[in-house]
């Protein structure tokens, strides 16, 4: 599973209501990210974080918000407030600092009813 | 960052070589051409890496021109299980993934 877990796999919800998605590393590092995917495209940042108790927005941060309590989980919170929510979300995690190699979980398929 | 350019879809026979280029002539020295690959419905997949020599793994082999514009990810003995979207990415090695750009990549589809 590459180190890192993501649930659900598949997510209906109502228009309107929150959601949040799990992502849980038991490698102990430090950098973990989230992105969206929407089909035939390529992944678009959301948030990302380097250490605990503190993240960043990514390119398309309106509509999500993140939490980095625990280094081992960042979890991402699908808002009412995004306005198009149905998509692929996949969180990956990144061993260090000086390498640009990432190791994604299967994702996570958001469907707004 | 710099930009890469890849074609939108490949075949290539069961068993033969895939030759999977990507073009990112404006890449800098410090920047590095990064392979991951994406079956349908999964999280990507790291694959390979490099800075400027040829690089091989258990997976594939990375080819760099020596003007470093371009590069080959080879796939030596394609198998149906190798098909899949395959995107080449340049960035830095330190700092934030936000560089990490992933553009719509090659659908490379391994034929029987």
């Amino acid at each position: 599973d590459g180190g890192i877990t993501q649930s659900p796999k598949y997510l209906f919800r109502k228009e309107g209501q929150n959601v949040t998605l799990s992502c849980e590393q038991n490698l102990n590092h430090d950098a973990m990210y989230w992105y969206r995917q929407d089909p035939g495209q390529g992944l678009r940042l959301i948030y990302y974080s380097q250490i605990v108790n503190d993240f960043q927005k990514g390119d398309i941060a309106e509509g999500y918000s993140v939490s980095r309590e625990k280094k081992e989980s960042f979890p991402l919170t699908v808002t009412s407030a995004q306005k198009n929510p149905t998509a692929f979300y996949l969180c990956a995690r990144k061993p260090g600092h000086n390498t640009g190699e990432l190791f994604f979980g299967e994702g996570s398929r958001l469907t707004v009813l | 960052d710099a930009k890469t350019t890849q074609p939108p879809s490949m075949d290539c026979a069961e068993g033969r070589a895939a030759n999977l280029p990507c073009n990112h002539s404006t890449i800098s020295g410090n920047e590095y051409v990064y392979w991951y690959r994406q079956i349908h419905s999964q999280g990507p997949q790291y694959i390979i890496h490099g800075l400027k020599n040829n690089e091989t793994n258990e997976m594939a082999s990375l080819i760099i021109t020596e003007d470093r514009k371009s590069s080959t990810l080879i796939l030596p003995h394609a198998t149906l299980r190798d098909t899949a979207v395959y995107y080449c990415i340049v960035r830095y090695n330190s700092g934030s993934a936000r560089q990490l750009t992933f553009g719509s990549g090659t659908q490379l589809t391994v034929l029987p």
